[in-house]
């Protein structure tokens, strides 16, 4: 069973709007760290945020919110009045205790396509 | 602020030829990890390091060896390349500050792109 399912394989929005990539994972540790990432197209994984699963405080930084719903196990990215150089993949990722919660499992990704 | 440096960041090779990646980490950060990333793929974890000792172990191939040297560099050694080991391959690294939940946030390296013709 996939551990972090990122439904939306592509979406395409135009500039200014908002939009929201969705992340649901499964764990059966109570101890978890959540993760999103950006790639865009010249290939490099850009750190966004990290989330402890003690932490279901929402956050802003910028144009991005994150929303951690530990109820549903979701941990969704919003990005607001969305720019040509949002476009790029978005990869949510979960570490858990049996790695030392160093290694992450990775989502699918979704890609999202932002044009002008 | 210093990153994570990889090298080379590209490199064509042949089948059955072998390759070597270099990866630098963030300077006091003391755990590097490997990721591959086949095209339109997730990154998917190969190996980890810490203190220059193998900490954790994923779908790395046995005809791939990797280790971390006394200056906290890691090389990702490739044998009997297949047209399948054609991939971006990712180095991450940490710094552990000890106890549960206390490793820091994971960079990534920009990556090496590695095609086997």
């Amino acid at each position: 069973a996939q551990k972090v399912t990122q439904a939306q394989t592509e979406i395409s929005v135009v500039e200014k709007e908002d939009v929201t990539l969705d992340c649901v994972y499964e764990t059966r540790d109570t101890t978890y760290y959540l993760f999103w990432y950006k790639q865009p197209p010249s290939g490099e994984l850009v750190f966004l945020i990290r989330r402890n699963s003690f932490d279901e405080q929402n956050e802003i930084s910028g144009r991005y919110s994150w929303n951690f719903q530990k109820s549903t196990s979701s941990f969704n990215f919003t990005i607001t009045a969305s720019q040509v150089v949002d476009s790029a993949v978005y990869f949510c990722a979960l570490s858990e205790p049996n790695s030392g919660y160093s290694t992450l499992t990775f989502g699918k990704g979704t890609m999202l396509l932002v044009s002008p | 602020a210093a990153g994570v440096i990889q090298s080379p960041r590209h490199l064509i090779k042949e089948k059955r030829e072998t390759a070597t990646l270099k990866c630098y980490p963030i300077p006091r950060h003391d755990t590097v990890y490997w990721y591959q990333q086949g095209p339109g793929q997730d990154p998917q974890f190969l190996i980890s390091f810490y203190e220059k000792m193998q900490s954790d172990k994923g779908s790395i191939p046995d005809r791939f060896s990797a280790q971390q040297f006394s200056d906290y560099h890691s090389e990702l050694n490739m044998s009997s390349l297949e047209l399948g080991d054609s991939a971006l391959y990712f180095c991450a690294s940490s710094r552990w500050t000890g106890g549960a939940m206390s490793n820091e946030k994971l960079f990534f390296g920009s990556g090496t792109q590695l095609s086997v013709l």
